[in-house]
């Protein structure tokens, strides 16, 4: 999976408590994105980093929050955990080459469930 | 399992024969494509990738083909085999360089 590790891989919680899905990349690559996968809608962008310290929302935001304190981590914050948040959630990374390409590598994936 | 499948749109090939893969983008602008797949209980895994100023680019087993004006992509898998089935996203990337948009993926399933 690209040098990407995600934790935990599976999760079990209940609704109202904070949860927070790590990203760990051995890449050094400059973007990381957080993307939440569901049945009939495919992979949804939740946030985005351009940068140390540099965020941005995606599609499906609300609800989430993120940060990356380092080029290698990422994570994403569930601040009070709700059933709608039960979902598989893939991180992925990217750089820009020289052609300006933006292929995301994936990593493989956390399940959560939010009872 | 995965459950991403649930409400996919199927195609189901025969081992052996070709299989294509279609894909109907949205944006206009979007200026390259990408092609993922995804086994069960894996994250998503590049393919093969286009720009807008190619019509059609092969790679091993693989091509994809572009066509504008009518905003349409498709895979083409030569040979299908058993290690083939898997759900396949096309992607676009739009006015933003850093931002890609998948679409709900097609399952490929492989029969014997």
């Amino acid at each position: 999976d690209a040098g990407i590790t995600q934790s935990p891989r599976h999760k079990v919680t209940e609704t109202g408590t904070p949860v927070t899905l790590r990203c760990h990349q051995t890449e050094n690559h400059r973007y990381m994105y957080w993307y939440r996968q569901d049945p009939g809608h495919g992979l949804r962008l939740i946030h985005y980093s351009y940068g140390v310290k540099d965020t941005d929302k995606g599609e499906v935001s609300d609800g989430y929050s993120v940060s990356r304190s380092k080029t290698e981590d990422f994570l994403l914050t569930l601040e009070s955990a709700t059933s709608s948040q039960t979902s598989v959630y893939f991180c992925a990374i990217s750089e820009m080459t020289g052609l300006a390409k933006n292929i995301q590598y994936f990593g493989a994936g956390t399940r959560l469930s939010v009872l | 399992g995965e459950s991403v499948g649930l409400h996919l749109p199927t195609l189901s090939v025969q081992e052996g024969d070709n299989s294509i893969i279609n894909c109907a983008y949205s944006n206009s602008a979007s200026d390259y494509f990408i092609w993922y797949k995804q086994e069960s209980g894996k994250g998503p895994q590049f393919i093969i990738d286009i720009r807008s100023n190619m019509d059609k680019r092969q790679g091993q087993r693989v091509t994809v083909l572009l066509n504008k004006t009518v905003k349409h992509l498709s895979l083409q898998i030569a040979a299908t085999q058993p290690g083939d089935s898997a759900v396949y996203f096309c992607a676009e990337r739009g006015l933003r360089d850093d931002k890609i948009i998948f679409g709900k993926g097609t399952r490929l399933h492989i029969l014997p």
